[in-house]
């Protein structure tokens, strides 16, 4: 079955660095996102992708974050400067289309730790 | 906005037997998708079922069946026959029919599955 691919699993940081997350969506999948999930917390959306461009972002989603498809397989997440509070695993996700009761597909998650 | 209630932090079921996780959600939305996610200890998320709102017949995957109650705006997953891989955290998730594609989650239920 295809798989979301995520690198690394876990990162460690310090405060103020740069990170960058990495994706690889199911190859004929079209839409790409990145939730996020502090410890013990509820599973937020952070951004989605389509056609080069973002589709939506979130209030979490700041001048921080960006992201990107570099190269046609790869999606990726940076944080400019990281902070303590960005500790959280880091979910990216993957769709066929985007309207209809398709759920997404999700990659195992980066845990990022920021110390 | 859309919210999506998850009020059983925890729960437990013997192997064998039968348990029901309640969700609840609040929306102004006639056309709307309903999901359950998994999450083992593996922390992956992974699609276990979904709804379409406009349909009436429950969703059924296996062991896995929904009790959809639209005008209740219920949504509770029953799981037949647990098993220890049952063993996860699972949450509800809303996704609107419109123009948004984001996945709006609850809070999680943490099963626990008594051998």
């Amino acid at each position: 079955e295809p798989e979301v691919t995520q690198t690394p699993s876990h990162q460690v940081t310090q405060m103020g660095q740069e990170v960058i997350l990495r994706c690889v969506p199911i190859s004929n999948h079209l839409y790409f996102y990145w939730y996020r999930q502090i410890l013990g917390q509820k599973v937020e959306f952070l951004v989605s992708f389509y056609n080069n461009e973002i589709s939506e972002k979130s209030e979490i989603f700041d001048d921080q974050f960006s992201v990107e498809r570099p190269d046609g397989s790869n999606f990726t997440l940076k944080i400019r400067s990281t902070k303590l509070e960005d500790s959280a695993m880091y979910f990216c996700a993957s769709s066929e289309i985007r309207t209809g009761g398709y759920g997404y597909t999700f990659g195992s998650g980066t845990r990022l730790t920021v110390v | 906005a859309q919210t999506v209630t998850q009020s059983q932090p925890e729960m437990s079921v013997q192997e064998a037997e039968t348990v029901t996780l309640s969700c609840t959600y609040d929306t102004s939305e006639s056309d709307y998708y309903l999901f359950w996610y998994k999450q083992p200890p593996s922390r992956q998320m992974i699609l276990v079922i979904r709804q379409e709102a406009y349909k009436q017949q429950n969703a059924t995957e296996n062991r896995f069946s929904v009790n959809f109650q639209k005008a209740a705006k219920s949504f509770s997953l029953k799981i037949s026959d647990s098993q220890l891989g049952d063993a996860a955290m699972y949450f509800c998730a809303y996704r609107s029919g419109g123009a948004t594609n984001k996945l709006i989650f609850g809070t999680g239920t943490l099963l626990a599955v008594q051998p």
